[in-house]
């Protein structure tokens, strides 16, 4: 079946301007995960959504991001007045529910603020 | 919160040789411990897993062991092929809950060299 699709790939966006993000999980999925990459580090957690709940957004770097998850689905990573600091790989992943502990990510989406 | 030491940063093997890579976590009530492999550019994808209630788990070439007392566990990847390279990160999740998100190692480079 599909796996976890996340748009656009890359991003360049100047300094100052909004982005958004789009994640696709497996559908059926319940749980949804948000993680930063910045290179040649591991993923670091931003937020989870268990349906359309956002349980945990403590990752969260500042009030400038923003994540949501309306209809249990989709789900957006916005970032308000993007800055040289957010640029990294943004990694989107699902995960069934609580039978299972797989983690699926995504290809990511690479930003990178000028 | 959770934290994760991974050993060591870099590894270069000769085929046919065997690799180690090795974890620490330091949240007692942690209970799932996956592994990942990300080749470059791509997203990362798991390779094996275990549970708290298991010491040990094999498939194929990859074994991973868990030592919940001393908090470590270790990848093993025996008959290592050119295929192999690429930076491998551990994880590890908390109790549940409410809150399933991993906290990753800063990942190993491994070079498997023909």
């Amino acid at each position: 079946g599909a796996g976890v699709s996340q748009s656009p790939r890359y991003k360049v966006a100047k300094r100052g301007q909004d982005v958004a993000l789009r994640c696709d999980p497996i559908s059926g999925h319940v749980s949804l995960f948000w993680y930063q990459q910045a290179l040649g580090q591991g993923p670091e957690f931003l937020t989870y959504f268990q349906n359309e709940a956002q349980l945990d957004k403590s990752g969260l770097p500042s009030d400038r991001f923003f994540a949501e998850r309306p209809e249990g689905s989709v789900s957006t990573l916005k970032i308000q007045r993007t800055q040289q600091e957010d640029s990294a790989v943004y990694l989107c992943a699902s995960r069934e529910g609580d039978r299972s502990y797989e983690q699926y990510f995504g290809p990511g989406t690479r930003l990178t603020v000028t | 919160g959770e934290n994760v030491e991974q050993h060591p940063s870099t590894l270069s093997v000769q085929e046919g040789d065997s690799a180690v890579i090795k974890c620490t976590y330091s949240d007692s009530a942690s209970n799932y411990f996956p592994w990942y492999k990300q080749e470059l550019g791509k997203r990362p994808q798991l390779i094996i897993d275990i549970r708290s209630n298991v010491g040990e788990k094999k498939d194929q070439r990859i074994a991973v062991t868990l030592n919940k007392t001393a908090k470590h566990f270790s990848l093993h990847i025996t008959e290592t092929q050119p295929e192999d390279s690429a930076v491998y990160f551990c994880a590890a999740e908390g109790s549940g809950g409410s809150n399933y998100k991993l906290t990753f190692g800063k990942g190993t480079l491994l070079t498997v060299n023909p």
